[in-house]
């Protein structure tokens, strides 16, 4: 089952601030989250293994919450660096990943 | 360094074809796996394997075959290429020990005329 991305885009200015959610209709174990940039590979952001888990990454962090079957991803003060297209992906062992939220800062 | 290398990055062929897509990874990673991606879109797992004569299907149904002869290398075939196959096709690999963190390689392009 695809896990179901919202927005499917976002434009922010640099500086401010974006949430990206994941949500199942299926009971989820763990959630990855990657990041990928026009024309590369996808880049490994974090991993959430259990219920109420919060990770951090720079001004990057997420949270898990597994009653409601869902993640969300915080981008906190925006920089230009950060534009690209964020992917959840769930499963045991490959991934299925959701549609991707794309995510466009201006200067 | 440990990476993963793909190879070819860009692939232009003719309908019928046979084509081998190469993936192989230095990290000494027991997991790897092939996935589909259309420009903009989601990425669609179509084989993954365990390890060493370990292979599965994914999630998206593929005209593709793949083998793992050797623990570093994962190559994809398709026996007859058909535009319906142009896509991007990515190759990951991830330890046992890692909570299945998955490391990308730069894809390879495939465009089938």
């Amino acid at each position: 089952q695809q896990p179901v991305q919202s927005p499917q885009a976002v434009i922010l200015r640099e500086g401010e601030d974006a949430v990206i959610n994941c949500s199942s209709s299926k009971a989820l174990y763990s959630v990855h989250w990657y990041r990928q940039k026009h024309g590369e590979a996808p880049v490994f952001l974090m991993i959430l293994l259990k219920g109420g888990e919060q990770k951090g990454h720079e001004k990057i962090s997420a949270s898990f919450n597994e009653k409601k079957q869902q993640s969300s991803l915080y981008l906190t003060a925006s920089q230009l660096s950060y534009s690209g297209t964020y992917f959840c992906g769930t499963g045991a062992d490959g991934l299925t990943f959701g549609k991707g939220t794309h995510l466009i800062i201006q200067p | 360094e440990a990476d993963i290398y793909q190879t070819p990055r860009y692939l232009v062929i003719g309908t019928g074809k046979k084509i081998t897509l190469e993936c192989s990874q230095t990290m000494g990673h027991d997991k790897m796996y092939w996935y589909q991606q259309d420009p903009g879109m989601e990425l669609h797992l179509i084989h993954y394997s365990y390890g060493v004569n370990s292979t599965e299907k994914g999630d998206l149904s593929s005209e593709s075959t793949v083998s793992r002869i050797r623990t570093e290398h994962f190559p994809l075939t398709l026996e007859s290429a058909r535009p319906s196959h142009t896509s991007q096709y990515l190759c990951a690999s991830s330890s046992w020990s890692s909570y299945n963190e998955q490391f990308f390689g730069p894809g390879t392009r495939l465009t089938v005329l």
